[in-house]
């Protein structure tokens, strides 16, 4: 079975552009979440989908967005880039109904300029 | 609030000997979940091993155990002939609620494994 795509895999932005990431989850996994990771914050929860319904989202402003599809590939969207948001962006996919775990993609990392 | 300690910013072992993390936690919560994720050089998080808080047994998967002393809020790695692959980051990680998959992460132990 494959595993989380994520694509693209590397970005290069100027400050004030616009990026959508997206994120393909393992096949019959119908949660997606998304992390940033950076040096100075770690790893930090943006928001969670589920069945195209935003389940939870973290303390980011509201440049930062997202949504699901049918098929439960999700896109995240982060307008009107700034410095700080350069970092690896990291989609996980949860079985539900399953242990809790969530499987990682291998993340897109955003240079902002 | 719940929070995720990670006191040792970096460890270090020799192949084919043991290795253990620390993890502490913070929460209110009765049942929960807690994961070790590996993230090598290529920045791939890979999970490891997962514990529910619920099971009084500890967690073992190969190489990989873990001591959940729930009391304690504590929740260690111990990677048992250490290989040159197992050089990475290791994140602790904590989620308790049914409704969502949030994930708290620990700031990560970063482990060399000397040949």
């Amino acid at each position: 079975k494959a595993g989380v795509t994520q694509t693209p895999r590397y970005l290069i932005k100027t400050r004030g552009q616009q990026v959508t990431l997206s994120c393909s989850p393992i096949s019959g996994h119908r949660s997606v979440s998304w992390y940033q990771q950076t040096p100075g914050q770690g790893l930090q929860f943006l928001f969670e989908y589920f069945s195209e319904t935003q389940r939870n989202k973290g303390n980011f402003p509201g440049r930062f967005s997202g949504r699901q599809f049918s098929n439960s590939r999700s896109e995240m969207n982060v307008s009107t880039l700034e410095l700080g948001d350069s970092a690896l962006y990291l989609c996980a996919s949860r079985l539900t109904g399953g242990g809790y775990e969530q499987y990682f993609g291998p993340g897109t990392r955003l240079t902002v300029t | 609030a719940q929070t995720v300690t990670q006191s040792q910013p970096e460890m270090s072992v020799q192949e084919a000997e043991t290795v253990t993390l620390s993890c502490t936690y913070d929460t209110s919560e009765s049942d929960y979940y807690l994961f070790w994720y590996k993230q090598p050089p290529s920045r791939q998080m890979i999970l490891v091993i997962r514990q529910e808080a619920y099971k009084q047994q500890n967690a073992t998967e190969n190489r990989f155990s873990v001591n959940f002393q729930k009391a304690a809020k504590s929740f260690s790695l111990k990677i048992s002939d250490s290989q040159l692959g197992d050089a990475a980051m290791y994140f602790c990680a904590y989620t308790f609620d049914s409704a969502t998959n949030k994930l708290i992460f620990g700031t990560g132990t970063l482990l060399a494994v000397q040949p």
